[in-house]
């Protein structure tokens, strides 16, 4: 089966701009994971969806990031504006349902100037 | 949710040998443990998971080893191959709460 699709891989851009990752989770998979992982540390879960609801966002930073999933399917994760400190990769994953292994894409590496 | 930790930062070992990674967890309402291999420049990829109602689980060449009692979790693979080297991290949860992952473990393999 296809695994979860990322784009981009790689995005600079300087700081107080805004920039927008997509993800496109394994086929039938209802729920959906976005993690920020900083070098050197394991993935810290910004939000989760079951279909195209949000499950748990208590660690998305609200005044700046946001993220949709808009018909249950794909996901879109925005940082408007971004500051230096959310220089990380973002991976995306799913997950067939909630307490399933959770499945990951190869994330997109943010380099902030 | 609590924390989950890792014991060594980084494991060297020969091509040919049994490795043993090791993690230790703190919520004992935990009651789903998962390990992942991360390669460089990919995102972690599932390797095994066991519930709290198992203690052993195998899969081809890893086993999950899980103590409840002193809240440890470890990985073992056998004849380690040059292809296993990663990080490899440890996450856990309680009932349908999200995944918190440790701090990770650098495997090395020597041919």
């Amino acid at each position: 089966e296809a695994g979860v699709a990322q784009s981009p891989r790689y995005k600079i851009i300087e700081k107080r701009q805004s920039v927008a990752f997509w993800c496109n989770p394994i086929s039938g998979h209802a729920t959906l994971y976005w993690y920020q992982q900083i070098l050197g540390q394991g993935p810290k879960l910004l939000i989760q969806f079951q279909n195209n609801g949000v499950v748990d966002d208590s660690q998305l930073p609200k005044d700046r990031f946001s993220a949709e999933r808009l018909k249950g399917v794909d996901s879109t994760l925005k940082i408007q504006p971004a500051k230096l400190e959310d220089s990380a990769v973002y991976l995306c994953a799913s997950s067939l349902e909630r307490n399933q292994p959770q499945h990951f894409g190869d994330g997109t590496r943010l380099s902030i100037l | 949710g609590e924390s989950v930790g890792l014991h060594l930062p980084t494991l060297s070992v020969q091509e040919g040998d049994n490795s043993i990674i090791n993690c230790a967890y703190s919520n004992s309402a935990s009651d789903y443990f998962i390990w992942y291999k991360q390669e460089s420049g990919k995102g972690p990829q599932f390797i095994i998971d066991i519930r709290s109602n198992m203690d052993k689980r195998q899969g081809q060449r890893v086993t999950v080893l899980l103590n409840k009692t002193v809240k440890h979790l470890s990985l073992q693979i056998a004849a380690t191959q040059p292809g296993d080297s990663a990080v490899y991290f440890c996450a856990e949860s309680s009932g349908y709460s999200t995944l918190t992952f440790g701090k990770g473990t650098m495997l090395l393999v020597s041919p």
